[in-house]
């Protein structure tokens, strides 16, 4: 149990082009998803948090406008990097938490996407 | 917020030798303490938590212990095997009040020398 997908799990685009990354929870419903962005040999760092039915809550520092996050359902959450620049490359990676759990703390991740942008 | 430290950065063991990272954290009122293990390119995976009622949770091989005078938690891998080998993240938060979140520490390399 307590699985998460993305899709797509790599992409490569053009510079000015947006991107979509679609975070799934699998075998349980999620009011509460993630997204984390992570550099080569690096921590996670929290971009975002997102909730089901309300605007996502930003980290300082992350521009709303630019990643763009919508929780549209209990199992799906979408992050959208839009004009994408060489510098938004990066491995993008979701975690959501599964509502129903006793303990409602623990995260449970995505496999990421690696985004690559020329 | 919570400042989350992981030390050492690199640790290499033999294997069958145990190896122990340690975190410390700032916020006293954290109260859960997850441990992720990556490995390369691949997704954070918990392999075991804490909560602060406890101070320490074994499963088979992995246990972490926790001081929450001192603000520490610590992971310990015995008998260590080569698939041990990866990254380790601790991470504390408290409770769930709304939108809890983890703080991670920078992560531990940990190798092991078959």
């Amino acid at each position: 149990g307590a699985v998460v997908s993305q899709h797509p799990s790599w992409v490569i685009c053009k510079s000015g082009t947006s991107v979509k990354i679609e975070c799934r929870s699998l075998d349980f419903q999620a009011t509460t998803m993630f997204w984390y962005r992570q550099f080569p040999k690096q921590s996670l760092m929290l971009m975002a948090t997102s909730n089901e039915g309300s605007k996502a809550t930003y980290e300082q520092g992350v521009e709303k406008d630019k990643f763009l996050i919508n929780h549209a359902s209990l199992t799906l959450s979408t992050l959208t990097v839009t004009s994408a620049h060489p510098e938004d490359s990066s491995f993008y990676i979701c975690s959501a938490r599964d509502r129903d759990r006793e303990y409602q703390e623990t995260q449970y991740f995505g496999p990421g996407t690696r985004l690559l942008v020329l | 917020g919570e400042n989350v430290e992981q030390h050492p950065s690199t640790l290499s063991v033999q294997e069958g030798d145990s190896a122990v990272i340690k975190c410390t954290y700032s916020d006293s009122a954290s109260n859960y303490f997850p441990w992720y293990k990556q490995e390369l390119g691949k997704r954070p995976q918990l392999i075991i938590d804490i909560r602060s009622n406890v101070g320490e949770k074994k499963d088979q091989r992995i246990a972490v212990t926790l001081n929450k005078t001192a603000k520490h938690f610590s992971l310990h891998i015995t008998e260590t095997q080569p698939e041990d080998s990866a990254v380790y993240f601790c991470a504390a938060s408290r409770r769930p009040r709304g939108n809890n979140r983890l703080a991670f520490g920078k992560g531990n390399q940990v190798v092991v020398i078959p």
